[in-house]
């Protein structure tokens, strides 16, 4: 298996909803990535983990929470969220989990749509 | 800081016609340097790295620390070129780099037939 699969694909939730969108890998890579997309723009990092730790939160607001229960898994819980929010969320991983990791290939998932009403 | 400059926001040129998408960046490290594509309807996916210099698809690509450029070029166009370039700079320091990709705004190549 060699892709990054996300669920679901269309997501629409109300401001008080909580959701979560998930993103699978089983290709033993341990970086594991959420971008954000809005419409004709291009991807932005929102956090980075390796070996199942956050190394990276690019000071995203507290109402998008991650999680990475493992190696193979990543989770990006969704709460009280608001309209602006609405976007394209993109997993991505890469092999090496480590600092070292140079000019490393990210694989994505083709994306999660969110529309939050 | 860093950025990553796409100036064209769309190109079209014919088949079989050269085609060379434009990426200038600013930063004061070594920066990584990498062409993702995205084909319609199709997840996005690495096309080239610098550090690789090797040519994918008949692309090639050049950095140039001199201009800040990491230019795309093809000679000959296919319309199957037809895509989403972006662009991406991956600001190289020490103990903390990982696939911490900053993106250009992307540069939308129509090849006609």
């Amino acid at each position: 298996d060699t892709e990054v699969t996300q669920t679901p694909k269309h997501l629409v939730m109300g401001m008080t909803n909580k959701k979560s969108l998930k993103c699978e890998q089983h290709m033993g890579h341990r970086a594991m990535y959420w971008y954000k997309q809005k419409a004709k723009k291009p991807p932005e990092l929102m956090f980075v983990y390796s070996y199942e730790k956050l190394s990276i939160n690019e000071s995203v607001p507290s109402r998008f929470s991650p999680e990475c229960p493992n190696s193979s898994l990543l989770n990006l819980h969704l709460h009280a969220l608001q309209p602006e929010d609405s976007a394209l969320y993109l997993c991505a991983s890469s092999q090496k989990g480590t600092t070292r990791a140079a000019n490393e290939k990210l694989f994505f998932g083709s994306g999660t749509q969110l529309s939050v009403l | 800081a860093q950025r990553v400059t796409q100036p064209e926001k769309l190109l079209s040129v014919f088949k079989g016609a050269p085609v060379e998408l434009k990426c200038n960046y600013s930063y004061s490290g070594s920066p990584e340097l990498f062409w993702y594509v995205q084909y319609s309807r199709q997840r996005l996916q690495l096309l080239l790295r610098h550090i690789s210099r090797e040519s994918i698809k008949g692309f090639t690509a050049d950095l140039n620390k001199g201009e800040t450029s990491f230019h795309l070029k093809k000679p000959f166009a296919q319309e199957e070129d037809s895509a989403m370039y972006y662009c991406a700079l991956n600001p190289w320091r020490r103990g903390s780099t990982l696939g911490r990709l900053y993106f250009g705004r992307g540069t939308q190549l129509t090849v006609w037939p």
